[in-house]
């Protein structure tokens, strides 16, 4: 089984429509990540959470909306879908635990939304 | 595959070429530097790092340099393989407690 889960892998959606991706982690890491990835924009940081009781805002967190339910689950929500959130999201999960060196991440296989 | 390629710069080599990939970043106070590899259809996976105070680290097959004076990272890949074809990614952290800055990626092309 995959270290970060992402569920749905591909869903297609109405404008309007409330979606939720879900992200599962069984690294035992207490940080988590919602990255939005466009051709040609490389990946931007919606939210990141680095523990339970915390959450912050990215660099492109309008529209959006996160809940951190557990250590192991961080679920992104769009309450009122539109075209141009269409794209590829991961999870992404890091460990601060001891940390030396680089914040490194381990992202899930992605979720591909497409909002008509 | 997923369509992350579209509208990045491209490298194409020949197997067995050496390839490298550059990256400029943008925040002199970042004290980490990570590559990442983003295969067809897979979320990025980590490659390497390297601290600032270093300016040189290798890995299998893998070589990171880095020029603090001219905000400049470069990977090199020796013996570049097929299954090297991918997106390249390299992020800066100011340090393991911030969140990381992407850049906007490098698709590698390799041909048998």
């Amino acid at each position: 089984d995959a270290d970060v889960t992402q569920t749905p892998r591909n869903r297609i959606t109405k404008t309007g429509k409330r979606i939720m991706l879900e992200c599962s982690q069984t690294k035992g890491h207490d940080r988590m990540y919602w990255y939005r990835q466009d051709p040609g924009l490389g990946l931007q940081l919606i939210y990141y959470s680095f523990d339970v009781k915390d959450i912050n805002k990215g660099e492109i967190s309008d529209g959006y909306s996160v809940s951190r339910q557990a250590q192991a689950k961080f679920s992104l929500s769009l309450e009122s879908a539109i075209p141009n959130q269409t794209a590829l999201y991961f999870c992404a999960t890091s460990d601060s635990q001891g940390i030396t060196g680089a914040n490194v991440l381990t992202f899930g296989a992605g979720s591909r939304l497409t909002v008509l | 595959g997923e369509s992350v390629g579209l509208h990045l710069p491209t490298l194409s080599v020949q197997e067995g070429d050496n390839s490298i990939i550059n990256c400029a970043y943008s925040n002199s106070a970042s004290d980490y530097f990570i590559w990442y590899k983003q295969e067809s259809g897979k979320g990025p996976q980590f490659i390497i790092d390297i601290r600032s105070n270093m300016d040189k680290r290798q890995g299998q097959r893998v070589t990171v340099l880095l020029n603090k004076t001219v905000k400049h990272l470069s990977l090199q890949i020796a013996a570049t393989q097929p299954g090297d074809s991918a997106v390249y990614f390299c992020a800066e952290n100011i340090s393991g407690y911030s969140t990381l800055t992407f850049g906007k990626g490098t698709m590698l092309l390799v041909s048998p």
